[in-house]
């Protein structure tokens, strides 16, 4: 098993471009989500899944477009980058009742 | 989700028991004392997580007052790669929604 793969691995953007940052999980997790991790602070919900077709708003949503067509992908959206986005986004999936498994990261830096 | 308080940073020596406080006193009767931590910027690794009983895995062990408003996360024998972010969150079992505080950064030195 892969676990929890995320791409690209850094990415640099100029504001206003958009992007989207892939989440793929092979463990047949129903739940998955997405966080970012700002300099010196813990993570923050954006998004979050609990299953094919189905996805709510964590903590700091806007800005972040999420869709989730399969089991396996959670990719999530940036419309418009801008400066504050800048940060270290992270993907997780779990089953009911267990623990989080995360993804190794994407650091994005907006100019 | 119940808020959490811990202590910013720690140390501890080498081969030595590292105890991590954490106060979690609004902490609701279904709700679980979950820790995880971050080594370096990876993603963060789940350790353990217990509702009432104190509970121990090849990881770690976690004491749950009676009271349920605190606990404390034990890593038997710390070595230097056990230098990382650990952080105390608590949430009902069912669900996927983390929040995460500041955590505490622990040191292991030689």
């Amino acid at each position: 098993n892969a676990g929890v793969t995320q791409t690209p691995k850094f990415q640099v953007l100029k504001t206003g471009q958009s992007m989207t940052l892939q989440c793929a999980q092979d463990m047949n997790h129903e739940y998955m989500s997405w966080y970012r991790q700002d300099p010196g602070m813990g993570l923050r919900l954006i998004h979050y899944s609990v299953g094919a077709g189905i996805t709510d708003q964590g903590e700091v949503p806007n800005g972040y477009n999420v869709s989730r067509s399969t089991t396996e992908d959670f990719p999530l959206r940036l419309l418009s980058a801008a400066p504050s986005q800048t940060s270290v986004y992270f993907c997780a999936s779990s089953s009911p009742y267990n623990e989080q498994f995360f993804g190794p990261g994407t650091r994005l830096t907006v100019l | 989700d119940a808020k959490t308080t811990q202590p910013p940073s720690m140390d501890c020596a080498e081969g030595r028991a590292a105890n991590l406080p954490c106060n979690h006193s609004t902490i609701s009767g279904n709700e679980y004392v979950y820790w995880y931590r971050q080594i370096h910027s990876q993603g963060p690794q789940y350790i353990i997580h217990g509702l009432k009983n104190n509970e121990t895995n090849e990881m770690a062990s976690l004491i749950i007052t009676e009271d349920r408003k605190s606990s404390t996360l034990i890593l038997p024998h710390a070595t230097l790669r056990d230098t990382a972010v650990y952080y105390c969150i608590v949430r009902v079992e069912y669900g996927n929604k983390l929040v995460f505080g500041a955590g505490t950064i622990l040191r292991v030195k030689s």
